[in-house]
C-alpha cells in the first residue's frame, strides 16, 4: 500500500519551460490537494479537488493548472516556469474535504528548481 | 498577519524534558485542528487531531482553547526521535491552513 505517490522527486527546469507533476493515491480518497512549501512560510494550498471531476483554487493558484484525471490521479502543471516557483511541492489526499477531523495524507514531495 | 502563527523556535531541550508549543489562529470560524510532524526534507505526517476537551496520545497531549483561539502541544519525556518540526493546522471550510512550524531539537 503506497499511499500517495509523487513523481518526479527532483526536477530542474529553465525559466519558461513547462512540466507536469504527477500524483496518485491508492487509498480510495475522494479529495486531493497540491501544496507548495517555502522556507519560513509553511505549506500553502495551490489547488484542490474535492471529488473526481471538480477542481478549485487555493491560496496561491497563479501560474499553475491542475487536472483530476480520475479518482486516483491529480496532476499539477506549470505552463511557463518562473524562478518564483522554485519550491517543494506536496500532493495530499483525504477521504472527504468537507468533513471535520479528516486528516490529509501527504506524498513525499517534489523538489523543483527553476533557473 | 498569518492566519495560523507559531513560534519558529528552535526549542533545544535535553532528553527527558517536557516541552510545550503554542499556536494561535485568527479565524474564529475554524472548525477543526491538527498537529502534524515534519522531519527534515520529508513530508508532513499527522501527529494528532486536537479536540476541545483535550486529548492525549502516549507522551503527547493536545489542547484547544476556542475562547483565546490557541492550540497547544505538550510533549513529555522527550526522546531524541522527537526532533522535528511541528506544524499547527486549522481547518477553515474546505481548506487546511498550516502554520510555519516550530522546530524542536532534543539533545542527548
Amino acid at each position: 500500500n503506497a499511499g500517495v505517490t509523487q513523481t518526479p522527486k527532483f526536477q530542474v527546469l529553465k525559466t519558461g519551460q513547462s512540466m507536469t507533476l504527477q500524483c496518485a493515491q491508492d487509498m480510495n480518497h475522494n479529495s486531493m490537494y497540491w501544496y507548495r512549501q517555502d522556507p519560513g512560510m509553511g505549506l500553502r494550498l495551490i489547488y484542490y479537488s474535492a471529488s473526481e471531476g471538480t477542481t478549485d483554487k487555493g491560496e496561491v493558484p497563479n501560474g499553475y493548472n491542475v487536472s483530476r484525471l480520475n479518482k486516483r490521479e491529480f496532476s499539477l502543471r506549470l505552463e511557463s516556469a518562473a524562478p518564483s516557483q522554485t519550491s517543494v511541492y506536496f500532493c495530499a489526499s483525504s477521504e472527504r474535504v468537507s468533513e471535520n477531523n479528516q486528516p490529509q495524507h501527504f506524498g513525499d514531495g517534489t523538489r523543483l528548481s527553476i533557473l | 498577519r498569518k492566519e495560523v502563527e507559531q513560534d519558529p523556535g528552535p526549542f533545544n531541550v535535553p532528553e527527558g524534558a517536557t516541552v510545550a508549543f503554542n499556536c494561535t489562529y485568527s479565524n474564529s470560524a475554524s472548525q477543526s485542528f491538527f498537529w502534524y510532524r515534519q522531519d527534515c526534507r520529508k513530508e508532513p505526517k499527522l501527529l494528532m487531531s486536537v479536540y476541545s476537551s483535550g486529548n492525549e496520545d502516549g507522551r503527547f497531549t493536545a489542547q484547544l482553547n476556542r475562547a483565546s483561539q490557541y492550540i497547544s502541544l505538550l510533549i513529555r519525556d522527550s526522546k531524541l526521535s522527537d526532533s522535528a518540526t511541528y506544524l499547527c493546522v486549522a481547518r477553515e471550510g474546505r481548506a487546511l491552513t498550516f502554520g510555519s512550524g516550530t522546530r524542536l531539537q532534543v539533545q542527548p
